[in-house]
C-alpha cells in the first residue's frame, strides 16, 4: 500500500518561495511511475502543477512553469515542490499524488494521494 | 490546454436515485478520461479511469461511459456516503486538466 505525506511551512510571505516535500512509503521511485503535485484553492477546483519521474524528468503546467521546480531525492524516497514569487492567489491545499500508467488501457490516473497540506500566503 | 466542462455544477438527489454527471472535453481525448470523488476535507479518490474502467475497491454502482469529447459518470443507486464533489480529468496530454466539479447533495 503506497502512502504519501506532504510536509512544509503552512504560512509563506508574499514574494517568498513555497517549499513542500512529499514522503513516499510503500512504493519506489524506480518503479516507473510519475509523481505529481496538485493544488486546490479554498472552495475551488483542482489544478495540476507538475510531475517528476524517477530519473528526474519533469513536466510542468505552463501557467506556473516560470515559478515551479519539482525535484526528487530517491535516497530519501521523497520529492519536492518549490514555487517562487508567491502571491495570495497561491493560497491552497497542496496535494502530492502518484500517477500510475495502467498497462491494459494505456491510460494514466492519479491513484494514490497525500492528505493535503494548506499553505497560506500572507504577511 | 484541453478544457474540461462538467454539468451540472451542483445537484441534489434522493437516496436510491440514479444520478448522471456529464463532462465535455474541448477536443477529442479518445477514452483518456478519469473521474474522481472528493469528500469534504479529504483528498480526491479515483473512481473510474480510461472512461469506463472501475478502480479496484470502488462500488459497482459507479460506472463511466463515453469517448471522444463526451463522457458520463453514473451512480445507479445513490447512497448517503456518496455526498461529495465529483471531478473529471483528462489524461490525454499535459497539462492534465480537471473539470470544475459537480457538487452532489443528498435530499
Amino acid at each position: 500500500q503506497v502512502q504519501l505525506q506532504e510536509s512544509g511551512p503552512g504560512l509563506v510571505k508574499p514574494s517568498g518561495t513555497l517549499s513542500l516535500t512529499c514522503a513516499v512509503s510503500g512504493g519506489s521511485f524506480s518503479s516507473g511511475n510519475w509523481w505529481s503535485w496538485v493544488r486546490q484553492p479554498p472552495g475551488k477546483g483542482l489544478e495540476w502543477i507538475g510531475e517528476i519521474d524517477h530519473s528526474g524528468g519533469t513536466n510542468y503546467n505552463p501557467s506556473l512553469k516560470s515559478r515551479v521546480t519539482i525535484s526528487v531525492d530517491k535516497s530519501k524516497n521523497h520529492f519536492s515542490l518549490k514555487l517562487s514569487s508567491v502571491t495570495a492567489a497561491d493560497t491552497a491545499v497542496y496535494y502530492c499524488a502518484r500517477l500510475l500508467e495502467d498497462n491494459i488501457t494505456g491510460t494514466t490516473l492519479l491513484d494514490y494521494w497525500g492528505q493535503g497540506t494548506l499553505v497560506t500566503v500572507s504577511s | 490546454d484541453i478544457q474540461m466542462t462538467q454539468s451540472p455544477s451542483s445537484l441534489s438527489a434522493s437516496v436510491g436515485d440514479r444520478v448522471t454527471i456529464t463532462c465535455r472535453a474541448s477536443q477529442s481525448i479518445n477514452s483518456y478520461l478519469n473521474w474522481y470523488q472528493q469528500k469534504p476535507g479529504k483528498a480526491p479518490k479515483v473512481l473510474i479511469y480510461g472512461a469506463s474502467s472501475l478502480q479496484s475497491g470502488v462500488p459497482s454502482r459507479f460506472s463511466g461511459s463515453g469517448s471522444g469529447t463526451d463522457f458520463t459518470l453514473t451512480i445507479s443507486s445513490l447512497q448517503p456516503e456518496d455526498l461529495a464533489t465529483y471531478y473529471c480529468q483528462e489524461s490525454y496530454s499535459t497539462p492534465w486538466t480537471f473539470g470544475q466539479g459537480t457538487k452532489l447533495e443528498i435530499k
